[in-house]
């Protein structure tokens, strides 16, 4: 069955300090996948897509096979961070489905 | 203004009656979706349509029932045979193609007592 796993519900660091908000998932085939984020009173929103290769506001992944992991990292946290994380995978052929983790809730302290 | 809207943004309705949440996208896109937010447990999928006058069930359909009779809305009608209606209730659609991406809605929160 297809799974996302988000360990932590919570994340605390400090401002500065290194950030990486694990994912694993279980798929067998190869997946998309990707990492949303919800700030306080704003809308879900796409943060970054593996397949782009990209870095959005200093926040990068990467998709380890091997591991089936895609953990989401930062090297320097700012406040503005803040927010809901969810991690999700989308299979192939199911209609655009999203399977999404639990979501984890990073809070970068002043 | 293009994007997806939900309306109301908070409802509250008595245990025993049916409730439609409204959602309306002018994005066109073809897929729509309906997901439940629950503290802990993510987003879970209850109803998706891929194109108009055709839908299908998601992972927690019980208790939910859609239509999607025009491209731009899909409303979604809890019943009362839903035993937890409570609930932040997220509508989206997407786009297709390479860079594949789903849009958002504001939400409606439900309080049903």
């Amino acid at each position: 069955a297809q799974r996302v796993t988000q360990p932590e519900k919570l994340l605390s660091v400090f401002k500065g300090a290194p950030v990486e908000l694990k994912c694993n998932y279980s798929y067998s085939g190869s997946p998309e996948l990707f990492w949303y984020v919800q700030y306080s009173r704003q809308r879900l929103q796409l943060l970054l897509r593996h397949i782009s290769r990209e870095s959005i506001k200093g926040f990068t992944a990467d998709l380890n096979k091997g591991e089936t992991s895609f953990h989401l990292k930062k090297p320097f946290a700012q406040e503005e961070d803040s927010a809901m994380y969810y991690c999700a995978l989308k299979a192939p052929n199911q209609g655009g489905k999203l399977i999404f983790g639990q979501g984890t809730e990073l809070s970068v302290k002043p | 203004d293009g994007g997806i809207t939900q309306s109301p943004k908070y409802l509250f309705r008595k245990e025993g009656q049916n409730v439609t949440l409204s959602c309306e996208q002018n994005l066109n896109h073809d897929a729509m979706y309906w997901y439940r937010q629950d503290p802990g447990q993510g987003l879970r999928l209850i109803y998706y349509s891929q194109i108009v006058n055709d839908f299908q069930k998601g992972d927690i359909a019980e208790g939910y029932s859609v239509s999607r009779e025009k491209k731009e809305s899909f409303p979604l009608t809890v019943t009362s045979a839903q035993k937890n209606p409570t609930a932040f209730y997220l509508c989206a659609s997407s786009s297709s193609g390479a860079l594949y991406e789903q849009y958002f809605g504001p939400g409606t929160r439900l309080t049903v007592t």
